[in-house]
């Protein structure tokens, strides 16, 4: 159980282009999920907590406008990353928990980001 | 500031010995502790966790310490196999609010067959 789906894994795309990364938790439902960003060999930095039906709180320095977080549903929330530039180029991991107490989080795959 | 620290990047261990990761953390704050693993190109998976009312937590081959006047923990596993190689992650938090975890660096794991 309590397995996280993140579609794409892997995007190559030009300069200034938008891209959407989703989110799926697929048998529990998830009423808040996570978005994070690893750079090579480094930690994984938490850039924003989506609670379903509400707006994403954003950790310091992360700059909200750039990355878009929706969580419309309690299985599904969605990072779009705005206008991406080669600096945007990173691996993004979502994960999920549900709502009662120390539940662990549950991760996705991945996308491997390259900006062109 | 780096709240969660894993101080040795690496460390290589023989199949069948103990392989010991250890984590440090500052922040009296946080009451619950996690490991993960995590293959490249890969999301971490979840191993085992602690909360702050026990000093062990044990599952299979995985044992968790929680030392909370050193503000350290350390994960053991025994046997190793080979298997095992990947990073390994510990995080923390705190327990009210959004749960948000604070991830160490990680620690890249060997097992020689």
């Amino acid at each position: 159980g309590a397995v996280v789906s993140q579609h794409p894994s892997r995007v190559i795309c030009k300069s200034g282009t938008s891209v959407k990364i989703e989110c799926r938790s697929l048998d529990f439902q998830a009423t808040t999920m996570f978005w994070y960003r690893q750079f090579p060999k480094k930690s994984l930095m938490l850039m924003a907590t989506s609670n379903e039906g509400s707006k994403a709180t954003y950790e310091q320095g992360v700059e909200k406008d750039k990355f878009l977080i929706n969580h419309a549903s309690l299985t599904l929330s969605t990072l779009t990353v705005t206008s991406a530039h080669p600096e945007d180029s990173s691996f993004y991991i979502c994960s999920a928990s549900t709502a009662f107490g120390n539940q662990p989080q549950h991760f996705g795959d991945g996308t491997r980001l390259s900006i062109l | 500031d780096q709240q969660v620290k894993q101080n040795s990047p690496s460390l290589s261990v023989q199949e069948g010995r103990i392989s010991i990761l250890n984590c440090d953390y500052t922040n009296s704050m946080f009451d619950y502790f996690l490991w993960y693993k995590k293959y490249p190109a890969e999301g971490p998976t979840f191993l085992i966790s602690i909360s702050s009312i026990k000093d062990k937590n044990e599952d299979g081959r995985f044992t968790v310490f929680l030392n909370k006047s050193a503000k350290h923990l350390s994960l053991h596993i025994v046997p190793s196999q080979p298997g095992d190689s990947a990073v390994y992650f510990c995080a923390a938090s705190v327990s009210s609010g959004t749960y948000k975890y604070i991830f160490g660096t990680g620690t890249r794991l060997k097992v020689l067959a």
